[in-house]
């Protein structure tokens, strides 16, 4: 299809492991960006893209986490030496220009489901 | 700083009824874009309506309304002849020109009953 997609669907890890979390975006959007969505709560920013670099890393939680785009289209969040904390849903979303130059749509993937045990 | 308010966790509605969603927001921005997002339990969130803070009128989509008063801050969604398929997690989001990223609020859960 020509949606966001997003590997692994779930993911179960143990406290202390590193995990990557995989989005590919729709094809031509230059913008890029990661939430994450906690039970119960909404959706809490993590990072922006703009083709490959970050202009805004604010929402990242921690130095444990990290975040790259390559080729202005895949990106992948790390999270090393998980946490118990860490658990929720990592939503990826594009759109075709950043800093709302358009619409301000995004259009969001499926999400990771990320459990940490 | 940005908020979004949705105070209502929960919410059910008869099949064929209306209902209307709650949403407020905070912001010194005068230009901005409103938007209601559905999350079925697919987990796919989907874009229901747009509203343009600098347009007067309100958004309508099929069954799916707003009632956008920028005044009040207030930008509520109104789904009309409720459907099975309407089931799901609601979620309120602004996004102020040339901003980087969607301000969500919690979400209301909605529930469809047959």
């Amino acid at each position: 299809g020509a949606g966001v997609s997003q590997s692994p669907s779930n993911k179960v890890t143990e406290k202390g492991k590193d995990v990557e979390l995989r989005c590919d975006p729709i094809s031509g959007h230059t913008a890029l960006y990661w939430y994450r969505q906690s039970l119960g709560q909404g959706l809490e920013f993590l990072i922006y893209f703009q083709g490959n670099s970050a202009p805004d890393k604010s929402g990242l939680p921690s130095d444990r986490f990290s975040a790259e785009r390559t080729g202005g289209s895949v990106s992948t969040l790390t999270i090393q030496r998980t946490q118990q904390e860490d658990s929720a849903v990592y939503l990826c979303a594009s759109s075709l220009v950043g800093r709302a130059a358009g619409t301000g749509e995004q259009y969001f993937g499926p999400g990771t489901r990320l459990t940490v045990t | 700083a940005q908020t979004v308010t949705q105070s209502q966790p929960e919410m059910s509605v008869q099949e064929a009824e209306t209902v209307t969603l709650s949403c407020t927001y905070d912001t010194s921005e005068s230009n901005y874009y409103l938007f209601w997002y559905k999350q079925p339990p697919s987990r796919q969130m989907i874009l229901v309506i747009r509203q343009e803070a600098y347009k007067q009128q309100n958004a309508t989509e099929n069954r799916f309304s707003v009632n956008f008063q920028k005044a009040a801050k207030s930008f509520s969604l109104k789904i009309s002849d409720s459907q099975l398929g309407d089931t799901a997690m609601y979620f309120c989001a602004f996004n102020s020109v040339g901003a980087n990223n969607l301000f969500f609020g919690t979400g209301t859960r909605l529930t469809v009953i047959p």
